[in-house]
């Protein structure tokens, strides 16, 4: 149980384009989503916390008009970067606290070419 | 500040060769430390939390431990499908169900 759907797994975008990811839970309601950012033999970096039906909080040094994120419903959440560039890619990964703990998507690998 | 630390940040081991990973914590208020286990590529996949000092908690060859000062991972005789990193979380009283993570320790383990 407690599971977290992230989609895409991996994209490649041209600069100045947007793309969505997506995270569902599957099998409980996420009131609340993480959004870590991670580089290559790095630790996880919170970039923002969405809430369903409210505004997202935004960790210092995160530009929230590049990085939109929205909390649809109780079981989705979506991080959109907007007009990415090079230095965007990375790899993200969403969290939702569940039932048993804190349960992690299987993360999107994104390249902006 | 609060700040989670791990150590080392990489170890070799040879199959059968035990070891333990340290994560050490300045916090104020913990209300829970978590494990992760990461393989490249895919997200961290749950392995312990623990709440209070003196706590521990199994699961196959990992053992976990906790003082009010740090955590450690034991690893007992690991074979190389234990390969990966291996991260600590601490969730904080005052931080909202935000969780703070370490740099993560990477484990390689030769056969």
């Amino acid at each position: 149980g407690a599971v977290v759907s992230q989609h895409p797994s991996w994209v490649i975008c041209k600069s100045g384009t947007s793309v969505k990811i997506e995270c569902r839970s599957l099998d409980f309601q996420a009131t609340t989503m993480f959004w870590y950012r991670q580089f290559p033999k790095q630790s996880l970096m919170l970039m923002a916390t969405s809430n369903e039906g409210s505004k997202a909080t935004y960790e210092q040094g995160v530009e929230k008009d590049k990085f939109l994120i929205n909390h649809a419903s109780l079981t989705l959440s979506t991080l959109t970067v907007t007009s990415a560039h090079p230095e965007d890619s990375s790899f993200y990964i969403c969290s939702a606290p569940g039932p048993w703990g804190y349960t992690f998507g299987s993360g999107t690998r994104l390249t902006v070419v | 500040e609060d700040q989670v630390t791990q150590s080392p940040e990489a170890l070799r081991l040879q199959e059968g060769e035990s070891s333990s990973l340290n994560c050490s914590y300045t916090v104020s208020g913990l209300r829970g430390l978590f494990w992760y286990r990461q393989d490249p590529g895919k997200g961290p996949e749950f392995l312990f939390t623990l709440y209070s000092a003196g706590e521990e908690k199994e699961k196959e060859r990992l053992k976990a431990t906790l003082t009010k000062k740090e955590s450690f991972l034991h690893i007992t005789a690991p074979k190389p499908e234990d390969s990966a990193t291996y991260l600590c979380a601490v969730l904080l009283y005052s931080s909202a169900s935000k969780i703070i993570f370490g740099s993560g320790t990477r484990l390689s383990i030769r056969p």
